[in-house]
């Protein structure tokens, strides 16, 4: 699976849109882009992942640049209880692959009033 | 709540004993994986299985075991315990996983197990 490059710390302000990036410049044409997020020592949260198009759901959108070697992950209106580390994993998804998650050290997005 | 059960929440053992931790999966779920976080070491894949079979192994040390059952709950056996093995320890389940192909994983809260 390929490496991703997450910057360590961010902030942002309560209510004001949240932009995370990833860095996946090795990712190959079947590695799927995957993000959750672990709040505070709870179970890591499934949010979003998507393949080349972008994707969107009830907790957040995901952008995938055109050459795949980025992406994006976008919590519209941010609150105090977004504050969590969050993951860019990338992952094969086929059939011959297991459905393993490598961890990287991840975001840690700091969300303030 | 991600339907992912996971039994003790915490547990205080002295080194060179043995625990098993228990995971119930999701309803219809498959696959079990196996997690542990440590402080340092950020999270860590130990083991997977899949109705029943390993499917993928990680850094699991040798004094570590596990199982999937008929109905699908997992037990992960950590036994000559040392202090080094506090951790978070997390399972987590999915449709997939084995050879129809992958789909997200949901995470239970975790087994917080402390080692004196």
């Amino acid at each position: 699976d390929a490496k991703t490059t997450q910057p360590p710390s961010m902030d942002c302000a309560e209510g004001r849109a949240a932009n995370l990036p990833c860095n996946h410049s090795t990712i190959s044409g079947n590695e799927y882009v995957y993000w959750y997020r672990q709040i505070h020592s709870q179970g890591p949260q499934y949010i979003i992942h998507g393949l080349k198009n972008n994707e969107t759901n009830e907790m957040a959108s995901l952008i995938i640049t055109e050459d795949r070697k980025s992406s994006t992950l976008i919590l519209p209106h941010a609150t105090l209880r977004d504050t969590a580390v969050y993951y860019c994993i990338v992952r094969v998804d086929g059939s011959s692959n297991t459905g393993k998650l490598i961890f990287g050290q991840g975001t840690t997005l700091q969300v303030k009033p | 709540d991600s339907g992912v059960t996971q039994t003790p929440k915490h547990l205080i053992t002295a080194t060179g004993q043995r625990v098993t931790l228990r995971c119930s999966p999701r309803s219809g779920d498959l696959s079990v994986y196996w997690y542990q976080q440590s402080l340092d070491q950020g999270l860590q894949f130990l083991i997977q299985y899949y109705n029943g079979e390993e499917r993928a192994k990680g850094n699991i040390l040798e004094r570590f075991s596990a199982q999937q059952f008929p109905d699908l709950h997992s037990e992960l056996n950590l036994s000559s315990l040392e202090l080094g093995d506090s951790a978070l320890y997390f399972c987590a389940s999915s449709v997939g996983g084995g050879p129809a192909g992958n789909t997200e994983a949901f995470f239970g809260q975790g087994t917080r197990l402390t080692v004196v």
